[in-house]
């Protein structure tokens, strides 16, 4: 049974940087095709995606955001790391992490954390 | 502004048939046949219902179909419940960057 969940701070300062942690079981981050993904949506707006870490490390990242943006692994921990710099309040945004694998769903998520609210505010 | 295309809303009454269309461009929809649609209830985390534009995940309602036409995709939810309320998003592979691509979503309401 696959299951990811997120954790990270409610709320940031603006120009501050967020950390967002993925915490995941069911999978390996390790076999061949599989990937971890992280998707945001705005209140209010729709479903952007950001950034996505491969098995073999390969990262995506989404150019509008490239500069900001960081998405690392921790194979040991099951863990996935997205990174953002230079908070703004348009980041206001509930972020979340899934899962793909290129042999099964091909870019598409099908599993899915719960999210995580994220407010940036002074 | 994103970049797949969506009508804001649709309607439809129990038992009907409705389809949410998704217009991309030929170099996302129209080259690849990675589009996904997912259902997205309030405080719930979106779902996957389609996938490689036709294939459902285990556990979907046969109910859910997609389909696509050149540039563009298409949901059908035939025998709507009122379950079905929910906004859906399109999602296409582009093969550039950015990797991936949301639909703006549209709001299905069961009159």
């Amino acid at each position: 049974q696959i299951t990811l969940k997120e954790s990270g701070p409610a709320v940031v300062k603006p120009t501050q940087t967020l950390t967002l942690t993925c915490t995941f079981s069911g999978f390996s981050l390790s076999s061949n095709g599989v990937a971890v993904t992280w998707i945001r949506q705005p209140p209010g707006k729709a479903l952007e995606w950001l950034a996505l870490i491969f098995w073999d490390d390969d990262k995506r990242y989404i150019p509008s955001l490239k500069n900001r943006l960081t998405i690392t692994k921790d194979t040991s921990k099951n863990q996935v790391v997205l990174t953002m710099t230079n908070l703004d309040p348009a980041d206001t945004a509930t972020y979340f992490c899934a899962h793909t694998s290129l042999f099964t769903t091909k870019w598409a998520f099908d599993f899915w954390g719960q999210g995580t609210l994220v407010t940036v505010s002074s | 502004q994103s970049a797949l295309t969506q009508p804001a809303s649709v309607s439809g009454s129990p038992g009907q048939s409705i389809t949410i269309s998704c217009t991309g461009t030929s170099g996302d929809i129209g080259s690849y046949n990675y589009v996904s649609w997912y259902q997205r209830r309030p405080d719930k985390a979106p779902k996957l219902i389609i996938y490689d534009v036709a294939k459902r995940p285990s556990g979907i309602s046969s109910r859910f179909s997609g389909s696509k036409s050149g540039n563009t995709a298409s949901l059908t939810i035939s025998g709507l419940q009122a379950e079905d309320e929910a906004d859906y998003y399109c999602c296409s592979y582009t093969g550039i960057r950015p990797d991936v691509v949301f639909g703006g979503g549209t709001t299905l309401t069961v009159l």
